[in-house]
């Protein structure tokens, strides 16, 4: 079946200008997580869905970062006035909920800030 | 706040050899502990994962040590081959089951030499 799939792959802003990356899970997943891996680095935990539940913000790292979950499924990232810093890959999973923890990873949004 | 820490951040090996990581984690609720590999520019994907009533779990060359007194838990690699090189996380789940998140290590990247 289809995995978790990402858009745009690739993204190339300007310093200052706002960017939405797109998220679909895999269908009956009800939990979602967006991560940021800068270029030989970890996982970042930025943010989790789970269901109906208030999402858990608590990795974000500024309040130019925000995401949405529309209908329990697709999700967008949405970050504001972009900075240099900001350049990552931004990856998102999905997972069933209870005791079934794995997630499964989409390809990554490459976002490079000029 | 909660963290996973991970070591060593490289090892390289000898092909045949055999390839350890290791892992400890700060909440004593953690009860599920998987590990991802990430090949280079690929996302991230589960190779073996163990759960807090078990100690060890083997799956053909790879297997997992979990140690929950001492809040460790370690990666094995046996007869290692060049394919195995890649960026390796190690993970804990969070909040004993009242959610799906976990908290990744930072990553090591195994290099194993032909």
């Amino acid at each position: 079946g289809a995995g978790v799939s990402q858009s745009p792959s690739n993204k190339v802003t300007e310093k200052g200008k706002d960017v939405e990356l797109r998220c679909d899970p895999i269908s009956g997943h009800t939990a979602l997580y967006w991560y940021r891996q800068s270029l030989g680095q970890g996982l970042e935990f930025l943010i989790y869905f789970q269901g109906n539940s208030a999402p858990d913000k608590s990795g974000l790292p500024s309040d130019r970062f925000s995401a949405e979950r529309t209908g329990g499924s697709v999700s967008t990232l949405t970050i504001q006035r972009t900075q240099q810093e900001d350049s990552a890959v931004y990856l998102c999973a999905s997972s069933f909920a209870g005791d079934t923890y794995e997630q499964y990873f989409g390809p990554g949004t490459r976002l490079t800030v000029t | 706040g909660e963290n996973v820490e991970q070591h060593p951040s490289t090892l390289s090996v000898q092909e045949g050899d055999s390839a350890v990581i290791k892992c400890t984690y700060s909440d004593s609720a953690s009860n599920y502990f998987p590990w991802y590999k990430q090949e280079l520019g690929k996302r991230p994907q589960l190779i073996i994962d163990i759960r807090s009533n078990v100690g060890e779990k083997k799956d053909q060359r790879i297997a997992v040590t979990l140690n929950k007194t001492a809040k460790h838990f370690s990666l094995h690699i046996t007869e290692t081959q060049p394919e195995d090189s890649a960026v390796y996380f190690c993970a804990a789940s969070m909040g004993g089951g009242a959610t799906n998140k976990l908290i990744f290590g930072t990553g090591t990247l195994l290099a194993v030499q032909p």
